[in-house]
Order: structure tokens, then sequence, then C-alpha cells
């Protein structure tokens, strides 16, 4: 079952612009975490936030998270056209032994 | 570095053969997975191992099995392989629980 739904599905902006996509979920969570994908590769780690922290930053990352609303955003700054990926939000969620729930992911596209 | 290799990049077989993905992981990890990907539906768990020889079903196990005797080698294997089954299957590693997940790049499997 799909526990992260992320918004939008597709985002397109040019390159210098912010990029900032949103994921839901629906039951309580130890941790969230942020995976972008190139096409046709394997996933690979952006960021975790746990459950007790609002806000983490790394680098040109910003995310946040309010559990009181069972949602998460993930902003990219000033993106490069090598941002061009899709994201995927992963949530721990409690009493689930180790496993991460993936959303279907947001499509960005980071044109010149 | 941290790695985690699949057996094969692209992988051809017919229905009902039997199919074996094979993946390693360098990193000591405990918890190993195998997703499956397929557009629309995001990533989705077939099995994790979070020990040797210790296996537990994810969301869609049915039509696959799993194998891990030694601690950086876990196998999916599909005992008589449908076209249903044509899909991006990813394995991933994680050294504990809610850990962050390192991804492999990923087998593309057609069945004809």
């Amino acid at each position: 079952s799909q526990q992260g739904e992320e918004d939008p599905q597709a985002l397109s902006i040019q390159e210098g612009e912010n990029a900032t996509m949103n994921c839901s979920y629906k039951t309580s969570i130890n941790n969230l975490q942020w995976y972008r994908q190139n096409s046709g590769r394997g996933l690979v780690h952006l960021i975790l936030i746990r459950s007790n922290e609002r806000e983490k930053h790394s680098g040109r990352l910003r995310v946040t998270l309010d559990t009181s609303k069972k949602s998460s955003s993930l902003l990219i700054t000033a993106s490069r056209a090598a941002d061009t990926a899709s994201y995927f939000c992963a949530t721990d969620g409690a009493g689930t032994a180790s496993k991460l729930t993936f959303g279907t992911g947001t499509r960005l596209q980071v044109t010149l | 570095d941290v790695k985690v290799t699949q057996s094969s990049r692209y992988l051809v077989k017919r229905t009902g053969e039997k199919v074996f993905l094979e993946c390693v992981q360098d990193m000591d990890h405990e918890n190993m997975f195998w997703y499956r990907q397929d557009p629309g539906l995001g990533l989705r768990l077939i099995y994790f191992s979070y020990d040797v020889k210790m296996k537990e079903k994810g969301d869609i196990p049915e039509g696959y099995s799993v194998s891990r005797e030694k601690k950086e080698r876990f196998s999916l294997i599909l005992e008589s392989a449908s076209t249903n089954q044509t899909s991006m299957y990813l394995c991933a590693s994680s050294p504990g629980y809610g850990d962050e997940q390192y991804f492999g790049p990923g087998t593309r499997l057609t069945v004809t």
C-alpha cells in the first residue's frame, strides 16, 4: 500500500528557479526520507528527517516536516539542469520493522 | 564508497522460466530489500531480509521467493516467470532499522 503521495506528479522549471515538491502520508512515522532517481537508474538518498524534527538542510536542499498535517516538503533552491530527475518520499512507519514505504514520485524537469 | 551491485542491467526471459536476480552489497549491512518499480505505482516492496537466512514478506510477495545464505548477497527468484512480472527490479541495503537505503542500479526484466 502506498503511504506517501507526492505532489505535483510533474514539475517543469527553468534553471536558477526553486523547485518545491510535497509529500503526504497516512500513518504515524519514525522518519521520512527523500530520494532522487535519475532516469532508468537506482535511487539515491538525499536527506532524512526524524519525526521530532521540523526542518533540515543539506546544501541546496531544505526539507520540512509537519507531523500534525502528515506532510513534508522538499525545496531545491537555485535548480540546475542536473537536478532533472524523479524525487520520491519514503516513510519509515512506526512499528513497520525496517520497512520504508515509497510514494509514486514527482518528476522534475529543469530546462536551460 | 558504499556499493550495491545487481547481476544484470537488462534481462529477457520467456514465460514459465525460472529467473534469478542477484544482489550483492559490500557494506556489511544487516538489512536487504527487493522492490519492483512500475510506472504510476512507484516502488513496491517484494521481500526484505534483516539477517542471514531471515526473510519477511513485503507488500507484493506473490510469485516471488528470496534467498539469503550470506550476509552480503540477497537473491530474488521468480519460480515461473509471467508477463505481469515485466518490471524494473531494485535491490537495496541499509545498516539498521529505519536507516537510509542504498540502491543498486536496477535490473529491467522483460518476460515475453
